[in-house]
């Protein structure tokens, strides 16, 4: 079946800098790409929605400027996390789309611990 | 906007019992649910899915209903396994076609 590959696993990293969460689509070409967060005990929320070669479209509340997403081809999908601090320490995880139809294929996630 | 509700936070049964796992929706025009399970660290499993003209979709050892008319969605495991043992998430199709999730619920089993 489809998969995506996410890097790292886990990560931790100092405040003030920047992180970047890779998130690969293995043998199959995913036209959108949908970013989450998850805090402990909650649910995954959506931070942005990007589409190949296109703007990503963010959510309400989710700074664009400090969650930058790069969708430059259907294979390929990051998420730098600029100037972390503590308070964005959490589960983040990517899911694929393919086309129209309503296949959603989910990365592992990665544990983003900032210190 | 749209939500998804989650009756129950935590569940626990008796390995060998049936688990029912319940999903609010607020939304009438939702064409498309997805069960998901989350194991610790990893991110979600799908499960089974069920679009809006059907009511019933079985797979194995897992069933989902869907109640169109009081907007109710759920998921049932028969037999149910330590291995059972998770976080399960509905989710449902929404206007910019991603995924909103529920808020989960968390399914212990006792050997």
């Amino acid at each position: 079946g489809a998969v995506v590959s996410q890097h790292p696993s886990w990560v931790i990293c100092k405040s003030g800098t920047s992180v970047k969460i890779e998130c690969r689509s293995l043998d199959f070409q995913a036209t959108t790409m949908f970013w989450y967060r998850q805090f402990p005990k909650q649910s995954l929320m959506l931070m942005a929605t990007s589409n190949e070669g296109s703007k990503a479209t963010y959510e309400q509340g989710v700074e664009k400027d400090k969650f930058l997403i790069n969708h430059a081809s259907l294979t390929l999908s990051t998420l730098t996390v600029t100037s972390a601090h503590p308070e964005d320490s959490s589960f983040y995880i990517c899911s694929a789309r393919t086309g129209e139809d309503y296949g959603y294929t989910f990365g592992s996630g990665t544990r983003l611990t900032v210190v | 906007g749209e939500s998804v509700g989650l009756h129950l936070p935590t569940l626990s049964v008796q390995e060998g019992d049936n688990s029912i796992i319940n999903c609010a929706y607020s939304n009438s025009a939702s064409d498309y649910f997805i069960w998901y399970k989350q194991e610790s660290g990893k991110g979600p499993q799908f499960i089974i899915d069920i679009r809006s003209n059907m009511d019933k979709r079985q797979g194995q050892r897992v069933t989902v209903l869907l109640n169109k008319t009081v907007k109710h969605l759920s998921l049932q495991i028969a037999a149910t396994q330590p291995g059972d043992s998770a976080v399960y998430f509905c989710a449902v199709v929404g206007s910019q076609g991603n995924l909103i999730f529920g808020k989960g619920t968390k399914l212990s089993v006792k050997p």
